[in-house]
């Protein structure tokens, strides 16, 4: 099976242009998470969804950053205007949560943005 | 209180050694503590996991042991090869209702060298 899949794989791009992460899920997993990853702050939480629903958005920095999840199989996350400060590797990650479930994490490969 | 205080951040260790990595977190609702392993260029992935009502797990050379009063747990790697060289993570959650897993809090990752 599919693993998470994440585009793009790499993205450069000038401050104030707006950038779109795209992930999609593991077929049958309700949850899914964006997470940011940057050598200062590690792995944080932006946001997570349970069966397409946004439950928590507190990790999300500010509101040039918005995420979306129209369906089941796909989600995005948006940067609109992009800054330097946002250069980081961005990973979606999914699990099946619920009882039985051990709620393990899959994580895509990532997206690493560079904004110069 | 949602933090979970990983150390050290970087470890070398001598082929056939012991890795240790330890956490510590403050939310006593915590009652979920997985461990992520992460070679460079991918995406974290579930190495182990323990629930607080075990003292200690063990899979392979793999053993996390917990210790529920002073709410701190670790990651002992027996036999270190050099192929464990990642970047570790541990992990902490608490629970949701209806058995949902909630959102997975990161420790700031420990760098793991072990030379041949």
């Amino acid at each position: 099976d599919a693993g998470v899949i994440q585009s793009p794989r790499h993205e450069v791009t000038e401050m104030g242009q707006e950038v779109t992460l795209r992930c999609k899920p593991i077929s049958g997993h309700n949850s899914l998470f964006w997470y940011r990853q940057t050598m200062m702050r590690g792995l944080e939480l932006l946001i997570y969804f349970n069966n397409n629903v946004p439950i928590d958005d507190s990790g999300m920095p500010e509101d040039r950053f918005s995420a979306k999840m129209p369906n089941a199989s796909f989600s995005t996350l948006k940067i609109q205007p992009s800054e330097p400060r946002d250069s980081a590797v961005y990973f979606c990650a999914s699990s099946q949560t619920g009882f039985g479930n051990t709620g393990e994490l899959f994580f895509g490969e990532g997206s690493r943005l560079t904004v110069l | 209180q949602q933090q979970v205080k990983q150390s050290p951040q970087s470890l070398i260790v001598q082929k056939g050694g012991i890795s240790i990595i330890n956490c510590a977190y403050e939310n006593t609702a915590f009652d979920y503590f997985p461990w992520y392993q992460q070679f460079p260029g991918k995406g974290p992935a579930l190495l182990i996991a323990i629930r607080p009502d075990v003292s200690e797990k063990k899979e392979g050379r793999f053993t996390i042991s917990f210790n529920k009063s002073a709410k701190q747990f670790s990651l002992h790697i027996m036999d270190s090869q050099p192929g464990d060289s990642a970047t570790y993570f541990c992990a902490a959650s608490s629970p949701r209702k209806g058995g949902a897993t909630n959102k997975l809090i990161f420790g700031t990752g420990t760098l793991l060298a072990v030379q041949p």
